[in-house]
């Protein structure tokens, strides 16, 4: 159980265009989902924290208007990144929090986001 | 920043136990201490956490020390397939996991 995808799992794109990553929690419903971001060789770098019903919380740091996440459902979020640039290629992780006696995080086998 | 801290690698014979080290000095009385892992361009996979208590589930096991200071994952017979980076993260309920370096965890035949 606790399964999360993501989908698209890469994508490369044009400079200046917006790319759509979606986060689904498959058989659980999930109050909560993080964004992430991982450099090669680097950390996960939590991004923002998404509740369902309200708007993200994002990270010192983080672009809200650059990085615009929704979190439409109890199952869906989305994290849509605007006028991409090179820079923003990386590694894009999302996760689902499961409330209750084992309060935990599923993770998505994350967006590899290249933009050319 | 990171509340923890772990050596940022580690050799393990194939079968043998693995011995993760983590140091959480700073953990507050409601932090967790969470165990995670991150194969190689995947997403990070849960493998258990505890408060207090030792805890056991299918993958491994987490000795927390009395005074919640440290903590040990173990790994009771490794495989090629543990190889790895393994994070340990406290965190509260409030669920945000601030990331370190993690130990990469290498499994040798």
């Amino acid at each position: 159980g606790a399964v999360v995808s993501q989908h698209p799992s890469r994508v490369i794109c044009k400079s200046g265009t917006s790319v759509k990553i979606e986060c689904r929690s498959l058989d659980f419903q999930a109050t909560t989902m993080f964004w992430y971001r991982q450099f090669p060789k680097k950390s996960l770098m939590l991004m923002a924290t998404s509740n369902e019903g309200s708007k993200a919380t994002y990270e010192q740091g983080v672009e809200k208007d650059k990085f615009l996440i929704n979190h439409a459902s109890l199952t869906l979020s989305t994290l849509t990144v605007t006028s991409a640039h090179p820079e923003d290629s990386s590694f894009y992780i999302c996760s689902a929090g499961v409330t209750g006696p084992k309060e935990t995080q599923y993770f998505g086998p994350g967006t590899r986001l290249l933009v050319l | 920043d990171a509340k923890t801290t772990q050596p940022p690698s580690m050799d393990c014979a194939e079968g043998r136990a693995a011995n993760l080290p983590c140091n959480h000095s700073t953990i507050s009385g409601n932090e967790y201490v969470y165990w995670y892992r991150q194969i190689h361009s995947q997403g990070p996979q849960y493998i258990i956490h505890g408060l207090k208590n030792n805890e056991t589930n299918e993958m491994a096991s987490l000795i927390i020390t009395e005074d919640r200071k440290s903590s040990t994952l173990i790994l009771p017979h490794a495989t090629l397939r543990d190889t790895a980076v393994y994070y340990c993260i406290v965190a509260d309920s409030n669920y945000q996991l601030i990331w370190g370096a993690g130990t990469k965890l290498i499994i040798k035949p």
